[in-house]
């Protein structure tokens, strides 16, 4: 198995609190991604990180944030976290690009009341 | 406009049966990758194949089967006398290049196997 660690794995927080999500790789891959899943929607891209400071956007963006300041590191930041904001929150990785097979970490579960 | 679409949302088959799980595909690329992944009741999002858009081969792994057809944009699997650890949602994706690195999911197929 891919060595993809993700921190916390539930949290409960309150609208309106800043919340930051931690995902850990021991792979050195160069891709990181970071998926919500919804019912009904499958996963769905939030930012992704093609290098260490170098991220983009995904198709759901709004809202949230992303820094990498290391190969094996990838946080997500919700700044203020609105209800619907609660989701399953996937990260993965690629070994050197999208077109590869994204391998992903074990889920961080998120409610936001 | 890249998409994936999984009509079937839920499955259920009876152990030992044959499924096959539907996968239907838009994209203007000419190559492209398509990927099928499992995830578990514990929730995992497993692996299962890589298929580039040149290779048309149907591609088999123990009881899984993949059938690939570029003339319907489809890109369907079978799991042939399915097991009750067969249970759980499947989702197909499409990633290639001007999916501007993202890949693209379908919203999945619950699958049951009923012992």
């Amino acid at each position: 198995d891919a060595g993809i660690t993700q921190s916390p794995r539930h949290k409960v927080t309150e609208t309106g609190t800043p919340v930051t999500l931690r995902c850990h790789q021991t792979e050195n891959h160069r891709y990181m991604y970071w998926y919500r899943q919804d019912p009904g929607h499958g996963l769905r891209l939030i930012h992704y990180s093609y290098g260490v400071k170098d991220t983009d956007k995904g198709e759901v963006s709004d809202g949230y944030s992303v820094s990498r300041s290391k190969t094996e590191d990838f946080l997500l930041t919700l700044e203020s976290a609105t209800s619907s904001q609660t989701s399953v929150y996937f990260c993965a990785i690629s070994e050197s690009s999208v077109w590869d097979e994204q391998f992903f970490g074990p889920g961080t579960r998120l409610t936001v009341l | 406009a890249q998409k994936v679409t999984q009509a079937q949302t839920e499955i259920s088959v009876v152990e030992k049966e044959d499924v096959t799980l539907d996968c239907v595909y838009e994209t203007r690329d000419t190559t492209y990758y398509l990927f099928w992944y499992k995830q578990p009741p514990s929730g995992e999002l497993v692996f299962l194949i890589r298929r580039n858009s040149f290779d048309e081969q149907n591609e088999i792994s123990g009881r899984y089967s993949w059938n690939f057809q570029k003339s319907t944009s489809s890109f369907n699997f079978t799991i042939t006398a399915s097991q009750v650890v067969d249970s759980a949602v499947y989702f197909c994706a499409l990633s290639g290049p001007n999916t501007g690195n993202q890949f693209y999911f379908g919203t999945g197929t619950s699958l049951t196997v009923i012992p």
